[in-house]
């Protein structure tokens, strides 16, 4: 398994600024993902980050708003960009490791 | 569309019984298959994997596969009201496919 760690664990911003999310993992791994979880809801892939490529989004999401940055094998980052109360979420970073996927404890970020 | 389907729930069952959760996906493909438990205000965790067809036990846990039916299982004995989560059933096959979750209540 992979130990997965997260900053903040939780923030409250206001509308218009950008948060940038940390994720450090405790191996080197090559795929890491990046979700989001809304109150009551499943996950959705927001996606998916490479080491040493560019991030591969899923439908609905794009750079400008989340861009992703992976500079080395145990460490990523996204930033939620000119953010509205709809981005109110529980941010998630994942990694697949040996086919499996882990997760990370969570981002909580409330907009007001 | 690759989708992964369940019961949103929520599924009471009390104390000492069975809980029985199920899955089914659309990707003939897929290889691998996971489910997850999820309490309220954490992140998911991976309690079990299951890549061949049949059963698959662990303590309590017993996942089921049946690829011809595109069917994944997950059965909890003896449930405790510390197992009360959101079960969710991950597939992958070109990638990870997550379902919706679902609710389940063990009654004391």
């Amino acid at each position: 398994s992979a130990v997965i760690s997260q900053k903040p664990s939780r923030d409250i911003c206001q509308r218009g600024t950008s948060l940038t999310i940390q994720c450090q993992v405790d191996s080197q791994v090559t795929m890491m993902f990046w979700y989001r979880q809304q109150p009551g809801q499943s996950l959705t892939l927001i996606a998916t980050a490479n080491q040493g490529s560019e991030a591969t989004y899923e439908s609905g999401f794009v750079i400008d708003k989340f861009p992703i940055s992976r500079p080395n094998l145990t460490f990523s980052t996204l930033t939620v960009s000119n953010m509205s109360p709809e981005d109110s979420s529980i941010y998630l970073c994942s990694v697949d490791s040996y086919g499996e996927q882990y997760f990370g404890p969570g981002t909580r970020l409330t907009v007001t | 569309q690759k989708e992964v389907e369940q019961n949103s729930g929520p599924l009471s069952v009390p104390e000492g019984a069975i809980a029985s959760l199920n899955c089914t996906y659309s990707d003939r493909v897929s290889q691998s298959f996971f489910w997850y438990r999820q309490y309220s205000g954490k992140s998911p965790e991976l309690i079990m994997s299951i890549y061949s067809n049949g059963d698959k036990e662990d303590g309590r846990f017993t996942a089921q596969l049946n690829k011809a039916s595109q069917y994944v299982s997950l059965l909890i004995r003896d449930s405790q009201p510390s197992d009360s989560a959101t079960y969710l059933c991950a597939v992958y096959g070109q990638n990870f496919v997550f379902g919706p979750g679902t609710r389940l209540s063990v009654l004391p």
